[in-house]
């Protein structure tokens, strides 16, 4: 069965400083994987995805995200945070043989302190 | 524009009280789900759907129903609403071609 674990519940992080979310899975074969966010009573947006290819992936709102295979990894960084990137962000995996369901994470929730 | 409806956005039911959420997307998408989301536990789904007439249980069913009698809606049904289904509920639909997910606006509900 796939799983998702992201290890932090809360990341507080000063404006303009850089931030990494930690997303690890679990599936048999290569999963596509996404990182979506959700702001204070918004529904989900996605920022990224990756399901071959190129191992860094680029996203919208300066995001990026690196598949690491050995790791079973999947973390969300960007350089340098705004204020309007507080949010809760989730990773979720998925695949076709799976019936197309996706996966979460219980997500991260990103505090920005000015 | 190409969207995921959900209708009620908020609503608030006593125990018991059958209810219907209902879902609709513009974008002909074969693949339609329903998750709910509760603190701590990310998004759960509950019931998806390959294609018109072809439903399926997620990984938490109980209590819910769904049906999918025309492409576009996959209404999720609460027979008998109890406290523990307090949720806020998300439906999301896809194309078999693309992976990518598209979700709706979510739906707040509060049983009483």
């Amino acid at each position: 069965a796939q799983s998702v674990t992201q290890p932090d519940i809360h990341i507080t992080v000063s404006e303009g400083a850089s931030l990494e979310l930690r997303c690890n899975y679990s599936y048999g074969a290569t999963p596509y994987l996404f990182w979506y966010v959700q702001s204070p009573g918004q529904g989900l947006q996605l920022l990224l995805k990756y399901f071959s290819g190129d191992t860094l992936v680029q996203g919208i709102k300066g995001f990026e995200a690196e598949f690491k295979r050995s790791q079973s990894s999947f973390n969300l960084r960007k350089p340098s945070v705004h204020w309007s990137d507080a949010a809760e962000y989730f990773c979720a995996v998925g695949a076709e043989a799976a019936g197309n369901k996706l996966t979460f994470g219980g997500g991260t929730r990103v505090l920005v302190k000015p | 524009e190409a969207q995921v409806t959900q209708n009620p956005r908020y609503l608030i039911t006593v125990t018991g009280k059958k209810l219907t959420v209902t879902c609709s997307q513009n974008m002909n998408h074969e693949y339609m789900s329903w998750y709910r989301q509760d603190p701590g536990l990310g998004l759960r789904q509950i019931y998806y759907s390959m294609n018109v007439e072809v439903t399926d249980k997620g990984d938490v069913p109980e209590g819910y129903k769904v049906s999918r009698k025309e492409k576009r809606n996959f209404p999720l049904i609460l027979e008998s609403p109890s406290p523990n289904q307090t949720s806020l509920y998300f439906c999301a639909s896809r194309s078999t071609r693309q992976g990518t997910q598209y979700f709706g606006p979510g739906t707040r509900l509060l049983v009483l």
